[in-house]
């Protein structure tokens, strides 16, 4: 059965930086996509970026740019996420997901998602 | 960006009903449209993707359909463990994807 294993809560003060892994199989390192995505409490989902392991390739949605580094370590076939400059507004569950993809020349879209860990809660205050 | 409009917000319903949620994307996305099913705690479960196809091990009783801007996700009868919120997300637009501000399903 596929898992993705993430990283355990965290607490940070605002203004510094979360970094969020997520543990996955090396078949999925290999052929999928890794996906984060953000649920604030009682909010709904938002997407965050992604990355393809093989390529090493990432994207940060619009919002994230500039704030957000994923990542992916091909030894230990882990994600990463990386939220820097957090705020209070950033307090939030993490999760990562394993998701298909596709490419049109260099260009690579993300799709669907059919695996998902459990998420990680990162809370931000003073 | 694309924006992904779902309606209602919440809907009450009885076990054994039959039930519609819809979702209406800013632009046209083809088929590119997947739904989520997510419980309290929990994270996310794929349901449909493509926009009508059925993620294996889902029950036949959920069937998704539309293409373009609108899309409805349908539970043919309601089940107990339906009780939840549904998302739906496009992944149409390159490299940029978007969900749905969800539906909640409670009981009537």
């Amino acid at each position: 059965q596929v898992q993705l294993v993430q990283s355990g809560a965290e607490v940070k003060k605002p203004g510094s930086s979360v970094k969020v892994s997520c543990k996955t199989s090396r078949d999925t390192f290999s052929s999928y996509a890794i996906n984060w995505v953000r649920q604030a409490p009682g909010q709904g989902l938002e997407w965050m970026g992604g990355i393809i392991p093989i390529f090493g390739t990432s994207i940060s949605a619009q919002k994230f740019q500039g704030r957000v580094t994923i990542t992916a370590d091909e030894s230990t076939t882990t994600a990463y996420m990386e939220l820097s400059r957090l705020r209070s507004e950033d307090t939030a569950v993490y999760f990562c997901a394993r998701g298909t993809w596709g490419s049109s020349g260099e260009k690579y879209n993300y799709f669907y998602m059919d695996v998902w860990g459990k998420g990680t809660t990162v809370t931000v205050s003073s | 960006d694309i924006q992904m409009t779902q309606s209602p917000s919440t809907l009450s319903a009885s076990v054994g009903d039959r039930v519609t949620i819809t979702c209406r994307a800013s632009q046209s996305i083809s088929n590119w449209l997947a739904w989520y099913q997510q419980k309290p705690g929990k994270a996310p479960k794929l349901l449909i993707y493509k926009a009508s196809s059925l993620e294996s091990g889902v029950p036949s009783r959920f069937s998704g359909s539309g293409s373009g801007t609108e899309f409805t996700l349908s539970i043919s009868s309601l089940q107990p463990d339906d009780f939840a919120t549904y998302y739906c997300q496009q992944y149409n637009s390159y490299s940029q994807v978007t969900f749905g501000g969800g539906t909640k399903v409670e009981i009537k």
